[in-house]
């Protein structure tokens, strides 16, 4: 059975830094990844998605990146503000399109 | 587009009471899913969808019912309502192979 884990489970940072979210899976045979972004009170949103044969993707000040071999994900936010705050998890994608979601990392950036 | 939309908003039950959440997206995809988010368990999948008339199980399906009569329409049964039900509910859906969009989500509380 899959399961995903993020570490750590809270962030707290200063406004402008970079920092660096993980996520692990414990099956490496996925069919894709993907990050993403929950606002309180709200649904998800879609940051990013890796396909199992990429290796990072980007998208703005976000970069996400995949070694299935080590089962990790990391996603990269540069120059963090205010506005990033919210909760972000990553889903690991099996061959039979079920998602398995991780717990989250609850992100705070102070102005 | 409205992407993909959940009625209720809110909903509070009694124990025994049977309802339906209501999930419709107009954006063509195959792909319907039904998650609940409980603190600390993160998205957990209960039931799911690759196309019209075609419906199986998730992690947690116990409780819970769905039919796919349309490929818009992917509602969510709860035969007998239970305090363990008490949870947020977000349904999802996506095209083969790519994004998944959620919808807002519904509060639902069971006395």
């Amino acid at each position: 059975k899959q399961e995903v884990t993020q570490i750590p489970a809270a962030l707290s940072v200063p406004e402008g830094e970079n920092l660096v979210l993980n996520c692990s899976f414990t099956d490496s045979a996925i069919y894709n990844l993907q990050w993403f972004r929950q606002d309180p009170g709200k649904g998800l949103t879609s940051l990013l998605l890796i396909q199992s044969s990429q290796r990072e993707q980007t998208s703005g000040r976000l970069n996400a990146s995949l070694d299935k071999s080590s089962g990790r994900s990391t996603l990269y936010i540069a120059a963090s503000q205010p506005g990033d705050s919210a909760t972000y998890l990553c889903a690991v994608i099996g061959y039979g399109q079920n998602f398995v979601f991780g717990p989250g990392t609850r992100l705070s950036v102070l102005p | 587009n409205a992407g993909v939309t959940q009625t209720p908003k809110f909903q509070v039950l009694k124990t025994g009471q049977s309802m339906t959440l209501q999930c419709a997206q107009d954006m063509n995809h195959e792909y319907m899913s039904w998650y609940r988010q409980d603190p600390g368990m993160g998205l957990r999948l209960i039931h799911y969808s690759v196309g019209a008339g075609i419906t199986d199980q998730g992690e947690v399906p116990n409780g819970y019912n769905v039919s796919r009569s349309t490929t818009e329409d992917f509602p969510l049964r709860l035969l007998s309502a239970a305090p363990s039900q008490t949870s947020v509910y977000f349904c999802a859906s996506e095209p083969l192979d790519g994004v998944q969009f959620f919808g807002p989500g519904t509060r639902l509380t069971v006395l």
